[in-house]
């Protein structure tokens, strides 16, 4: 499928490594998005970018270093991150607002 | 900031019956109500949606319902098939906010 491409799409880490998730969008939206999804848990929704700036940080921990050098891409940069962190990590793109359609397939995270 | 409940969080019918989910929001300036389907393992998917200035909206076996005044809004699916086994989420977002705020989801098994 194109559209939305995140990678890797599967991660182990240990606590006090760094990595970096990828999302990449072929469909010339303006707004791109990290979300977490843990079991049992509504998805949250971490950062928004829109024209690419940061318009929203939703009281994540610093740990998560979100960074977005154009409309086409957006990463999610990661260090010295807890076991609680793992979870599925959901890219989402839109255009303008208020009409979000496309999540990426996901990076399942694993902290060690 | 907008709070979004969705019951129930499992639901089991039998094939070719109807199912209901329901969401609740609490900003009343919510005005898009997307619906996404998400298969194990794999991305959700916007289904169907809709807007605050219509009551009903119906594609081919699904229809979502809105009532703004109560701040509800619902998934219906008719004759029910096991491909439409996954989990469902709600969400509530306004125009020109690039924010979306997701209920906890609901499992659907349908039990052929």
């Amino acid at each position: 499928e194109t559209g939305v491409t995140q990678t890797p799409r599967h991660l182990v880490m240990g606590m006090t490594n760094k990595k970096s998730l990828k999302c990449e969008q072929h469909l010339g939206h303006n707004a791109m998005y990290w979300y977490k999804q843990s079991a049992k848990k509504p998805l949250e929704l971490m950062f928004v970018y829109s024209l690419e700036e940061r318009v929203e940080n939703n009281s994540v921990p610093s740990r998560f270093s979100p960074e977005c050098p154009n409309s086409s891409h957006l990463f999610l940069h990661l260090h010295t991150l807890q076991p609680e962190d793992s979870a599925l990590y959901l890219c989402a793109s839109s255009q303008d607002s208020g009409h979000l359609a496309f999540f990426g397939q996901g990076t399942r995270l694993t902290v060690v | 900031g907008e709070n979004v409940e969705q019951h129930p969080s499992t639901l089991s019918v039998q094939e070719g019956d109807s199912a209901v989910i329901k969401c609740t929001y609490s900003d009343s300036a919510s005005n898009y109500f997307p619906w996404y389907k998400q298969e194990l393992g794999k991305r959700p998917q916007l289904i169907i949606d809709i807007r605050s200035n219509v009551g009903e909206k119906k594609d081919q076996r699904i229809a979502v319902t809105l009532n703004k005044t109560a701040k509800h809004f619902s998934l219906h699916i008719t004759e029910t098939q096991p491909e439409d086994s996954a989990v469902y989420f709600c969400a509530a977002s306004q125009d020109n906010f690039n924010k979306f705020y997701f209920g906890s989801g609901t499992k659907l098994n349908v039990k052929p």
